[in-house]
């Protein structure tokens, strides 16, 4: 049981390139999320997707878009990086019950992807 | 919208040190609450939570309890560790809703 997992662990682009960072999990969770996180600014929620087929927008989007290709795996896509965009990125995954509190609705994180966009 | 406040960092202690972490919150509804930590290199982990008001939540050493009436979460553990050294972020999800708002973290740096 490995978890969530993403690929790359690290990333160099330059300015204007494109790629897509993948996340996967195998526990049979609905929900998925990417955060970028910022040195002093916390963990801000990118997109999300409370089940397969559906995806929203979270704190700070621009500039990204996001698949959930199937309940295992969502990726994260920038078009056309830009500096702004350097960041680690970790994906999370969660089974919440809708309108309900329980213990299903920790969230678990991979270990990150630190991207670097010169 | 919602919002969560922890004290700023770093926050520097001797080993065997008593700890706590400042949370206060701000949110439309009635959220669960959790400290999550971050060790070098690693991803988020939940360290505890807690669902409703009064409930304490434990794990490792560490506690917290909510407290609806000064809308906080303070993290504490009576006796640090080397170990213990890491980001600790607190964080809160509406009722219903399973997105978290984060704070911006605090670091922990424990010396021998």
């Amino acid at each position: 049981n490995a978890g969530v997992t993403q690929t790359p662990k690290f990333q160099v682009l330059k300015t204007g390139q494109s790629m897509t960072l993948q996340c996967a999990q195998d526990m049979n969770h609905n929900s998925m999320y990417w955060y970028r996180q910022d040195p002093g600014m916390g963990l801000r929620l990118i997109y999300y997707s409370a089940s397969e087929g559906t995806t929203d927008k979270g704190e700070v989007p621009n500039g990204y878009n996001v698949s959930r290709l199937n309940k295992r795996e969502f990726s994260l896509r920038l078009e056309s990086a830009a500096p702004s965009q350097t960041s680690v990125y970790f994906c999370a995954s969660n089974h919440p019950l809708a309108g309900g509190v329980d213990s299903t609705d920790t969230q678990y994180f991979g270990p990150g992807t630190r991207l670097t966009v010169l | 919208g919602d919002s969560v406040t922890q004290m700023e960092g770093p926050v520097t202690l001797s080993e065997e040190a008593f700890l706590t972490i400042n949370c206060t919150y701000t949110a439309t509804g009635y959220p669960s609450l959790f400290w999550y930590v971050q060790y070098p290199g690693e991803g988020l982990q939940l360290l505890l939570k807690a669902t409703k008001a009064d409930d304490k939540g434990s794990n490792k050493g560490f506690e917290a309890t909510y407290r609806k009436e000064t809308t906080s979460f303070h993290l504490e553990k009576g006796s640090v560790q080397v170990s213990d050294s890491a980001v600790y972020f607190c964080a809160l999800s509406e009722r219903g809703y399973s997105t978290l708002t984060f704070g911006k973290g605090t670091m922990l740096l424990v010396s021998p």
